[in-house]
């Protein structure tokens, strides 16, 4: 079964704004990280935050846990073309295995 | 370094055939996983191996097999193909999930089609 739900399914925006995308989980985790795919290929970690963090940066990419509320957010600010892709959350519940979303779909418009 | 990669890219089966697909990283992950994906679907996980000579079910595991002979090969097999099991299939590896700290290096895919 899925783990993490993300929120929305498609995204569409202007190049330039901002897009957020949302993961909600069930369990106890470890660790949340989110993912890109581009189309027709294979998926690229993009950012890992622990359970113990609340907020962590990387480039433009910002992601928030609020493990109380078991969500978490992930920010692309100033988005480009090349951000369109599928973006997906995984969830490290154990030692070994990580359970992925159905990921949100982000159209990035000129 | 070449990262992950899988062979074939893509395939075409009848049902009831078998194949192997074949997963390589030159990265020395001790871990290494199958994963199925399916049109609108996140990734679920078919088996996945926590060392040489290791493997273990996921989630989707009927109707597959795994073998993990050398740490560098991951080989997901299907014994007699259905309908069911087109999908794209991708393999990941990484480096040590003891803590789950660690991120997943993912291959380019394989297509399956099976008619």
């Amino acid at each position: 079964s899925q783990q993490g739900e993300e929120d929305p399914q498609a995204l569409s925006i202007q190049e330039g704004e901002n897009a957020t995308m949302n993961c909600s989980y069930k369990t106890s985790i470890n660790n949340l990280q989110w993912y890109r795919q581009n189309s027709g290929r294979g998926l690229v970690h993009l950012i890992l935050i622990r359970s113990n963090e609340r907020e962590k940066h990387s480039g433009r990419l910002r992601v928030t846990l609020d493990t109380s509320k078991k969500s978490s957010s992930l920010l692309i600010t100033a988005s480009r073309a090349a951000d369109t892709a599928s973006y997906f959350c995984a969830t490290a519940q154990g030692a070994q295995k990580l359970v992925f979303g159905q990921g949100t779909r982000l159209t990035i418009n000129p | 370094n070449a990262g992950v990669t899988q062979t074939p890219k893509f395939r075409v089966l009848k049902t009831g055939q078998s194949m192997t697909l074949l997963c390589a990283q030159d990265m020395n992950h001790e871990y290494m996983y199958w994963y199925r994906q399916d049109p609108g679907m996140g990734l679920r996980l078919i088996h996945y191996s926590v060392g040489e000579g290791t493997t273990a079910k996921g989630e989707v595991p009927d109707g597959y097999n795994v073998s993990r002979l050398k740490k560098q090969n991951f080989l997901l097999g299907l014994e007699s193909a259905a309908p069911s099991q087109t999908s794209v299939y991708f393999c990941a590896s990484s480096f040590d999930m003891t803590s789950g700290a660690y991120e997943q290096y993912f291959g380019p895919g394989t297509r399956l089609t099976v008619t």
